[in-house]
């Protein structure tokens, strides 16, 4: 069955120190992959997005991602935490490549910055 | 990009009514989606709003609980009919041109809470 994982539902660390998130996917056919970022009384915000160009992305407020279909993973990162970065992160996946967009989500983690 | 508005921002409904949430986006898009996060939970999609025909609906949601309507490309409905505690939850609607590889843009959400 598709499905989407995202291990941690929280994930705590000091200001400056290095983000990681943690997103892996079960499919047969590699999908599109998708971070998203809620910050409190928001909706979604796109921080990046995977679409079989190249596997590093690189996305908004110093965000990156790696696609390894090795690991069937996604996960994100930061190399050093801003206190404006605490905020609930979505990895969403489009496992239907042709046709319209039907995205599933992760769980989500919740990313809290300390100073 | 496209920015999507949501009203009412929240609601406190009693069991048993109805209540009617408008989506507009300042932008044409071709596909508009309906959510639901519920307290402490993922997104969930409810359904695809089609524009000028009935709405999709995903596995576990029914029109008569949800009716959805969609009479332009930049306005949708989603109304919660009699509903119960369980339907308090983050009601969210994003638009997109609707392809696998495109960027979903969400509205804030609407807070709702059934007593």
């Amino acid at each position: 069955a598709q499905s989407v994982t995202q291990l941690g539902s929280h994930v705590s660390v000091s200001e400056g120190a290095l983000v990681l998130l943690r997103c892996n996917y079960s499919s047969s056919v590699p999908p599109y992959l998708f971070w998203y970022v809620q910050y409190p009384n928001q909706g979604l915000q796109l921080l990046l997005k995977y679409t079989s160009a190249a596997t590093l992305v690189k996305g908004i407020n110093g965000f990156e991602a790696e696609f390894k279909k090795s690991e069937t993973s996604f996960h994100l990162t930061k190399p050093s935490a801003h206190m404006s970065d605490a905020a609930e992160y979505f990895c969403a996946v489009s496992f239907s490549r042709t046709g319209f967009q039907k995205l599933v989500f992760g769980t989500g983690t919740r990313l809290l910055v300390s100073p | 990009s496209a920015v999507i508005s949501q009203k009412p921002s929240r609601d406190i409904c009693q069991r048993g009514t109805s209540l009617t949430i408008q989506c507009q986006v300042d932008s044409q898009v071709t596909m508009m989606f309906w959510y639901r996060q519920q307290p402490g939970q993922s997104l969930t999609l409810i359904a695809t709003a089609n524009q000028g025909s009935e709405a999709t609906y995903e596995s576990g949601f029914v029109i008569d609980k949800f009716p959805i309507s969609r009479p332009n490309l930049t306005f949708s409905t989603l109304t919660v009919s009699n509903m119960s505690p369980e339907d308090s939850s983050i009601y969210l609607c994003s638009g997109g041109a609707g392809a696998s590889t495109d960027t979903q843009y969400f509205g804030p959400g609407t807070r709702l809470t059934v007593l």
